[in-house]
Formats: C-alpha cells, structure tokens, sequence
C-alpha cells in the first residue's frame, strides 16, 4: 500500500524559507509515471495546488508561487521536497504532498502537516 | 484560471439522506473533474475521478456526473463517517484548481 508522509518544521519566520519533505513508502516514485505534487489549505480559505515534478524530469508550478518555490527529489531516495522562500503569514497553511496520475487526479495524499509563519 | 463554484457551501443532512452537490467551472474542462474529501486530521481521499468514476475502494453510495461546466456529486444514502467537506478540482489544465468545498454535517 502506497503512503505519502510530510515532514517538516512546523515554524518558519518570516522572510525566510519553508522546507518541508515527503517521503514516499510502498511503491517507488521512479514508476507509473506519476506527478508528485504539493497541495495546502490555507485557513479560512480553498485548496491551492502548488506545484509538482515528474520524477527526472520537469517540474511545473501554480503562478501566483512560482517566483518563490521550487520542488525537487529528495537527498533520501523515494522523498520530494518543496521550498518556498521569502515567507510571509499568508504562507501559514495546511500542506499536503500528493500523487497525481496523468491527465487524472490526486489519487494518493499525506496526512498534512501545518506550517505557521510567525516571528 | 479556471474558476470553479460549488453549492451549498454547507449543508445539514441526516443518515440515510440522498445528498447532493453541484460544481461549476468558468470555462468548458470535458471529463477533466474530480471530487474529493477532506476530514481533520486525515488525508483527503479521492472519490470520484474523470466526472463520473467510483475510484477504487469508495463505497458504490458515491456518483459523479457532468460535464463540460456543470458536475454533481450524489451521496445516495448518506452514513455517519460521510460528515465532511467534500471538493471539486480541475485536471483540465494548470493551475489545478479547487472549488471551495461543501462541508456536510448533521
């Protein structure tokens, strides 16, 4: 059974850069052609989709983040991660890692860990 | 982007109701419409995919239907661990977008 994990701080001051990871188990993320994707739920509001990666190949990201955020494979084998720099309280949310099947849905999510941005 | 619109934005049901939920997009999207729900402190699952497909696992008491701009989401007899607060999201084009969720409760 295929599970997604985040981790991360659950901290960041402002203006500095949110790091979170999402460790993949049960399948490996190298297969199926999948997106691997970053969603969060800001308080009070929507769903926003961040950005994904297509595992060795390219990354696409939402506009209104794509000058701060960049996703990646992670240092561990079978984890991505997300950064999101010059953070500000409107970056305080709910963020969850997801897999997205092509031309499809997110099929697959993490639990979510919520970041606060605060001095 | 694509904007998308859901209605109720809330609802009150008892177990057992028929339940119903309605998305609209901004601009034509095909099949290309999900739904989704969200509980606290869970992963959101995936319910319906493509419009109108059960995805595995999800008891046969959900549908989906739709398409072009206008979609539903049916609960046909709505059971206890329904009470959430359910989404539709585009995979039309990016930005993947969301709607703004309906939360379902007693």
């Amino acid at each position: 059974q295929v599970q997604l994990q985040e981790s991360g701080p659950g901290l960041v001051k402002p203006s500095q850069t949110l790091s979170l990871t999402c460790s993949v188990s049960g399948a490996s993320m190298s297969s199926g052609g999948f997106y691997w994707s970053w969603v969060r739920h800001l308080p009070g509001k929507g769903l926003e989709w961040i950005g994904h990666m297509f595992y060795g190949g390219s990354t696409d990201y939402n506009p209104s983040l794509e000058s701060r955020v960049a996703i990646s494979a992670g240092t561990s084998k079978n984890q991505f991660s997300l950064k999101l720099n010059s953070v500000t309280a409107a970056d305080t949310a709910l963020y969850f890692c997801a897999r997205k099947r092509p031309n499809d849905a997110f099929d697959l999510w993490g639990q979510g860990t919520f970041v606060t941005v605060s001095s | 982007d694509i904007q998308l619109t859901q209605s109720p934005s809330s609802l009150s049901a008892s177990i057992g109701d028929r339940v119903t939920i309605t998305c609209r997009a901004s601009q034509y999207i095909g099949n290309f419409l999900n739904w989704c729900q969200l509980k606290p402190g869970e992963a959101p699952r995936l319910l319906i995919y493509a419009a109108s497909n059960l995805q595995s696992g999800v008891p046969s008491r959900f549908s989906g239907s739709g398409s072009g701009t206008d979609f539903t989401l049916t609960i046909s007899s709505l059971q206890p661990e329904d009470f959430a607060t359910y989404y539709c999201q585009q995979s039309f084009t990016t930005p993947f977008t969301f709607g703004p969720g309906t939360k379902v409760d007693v």
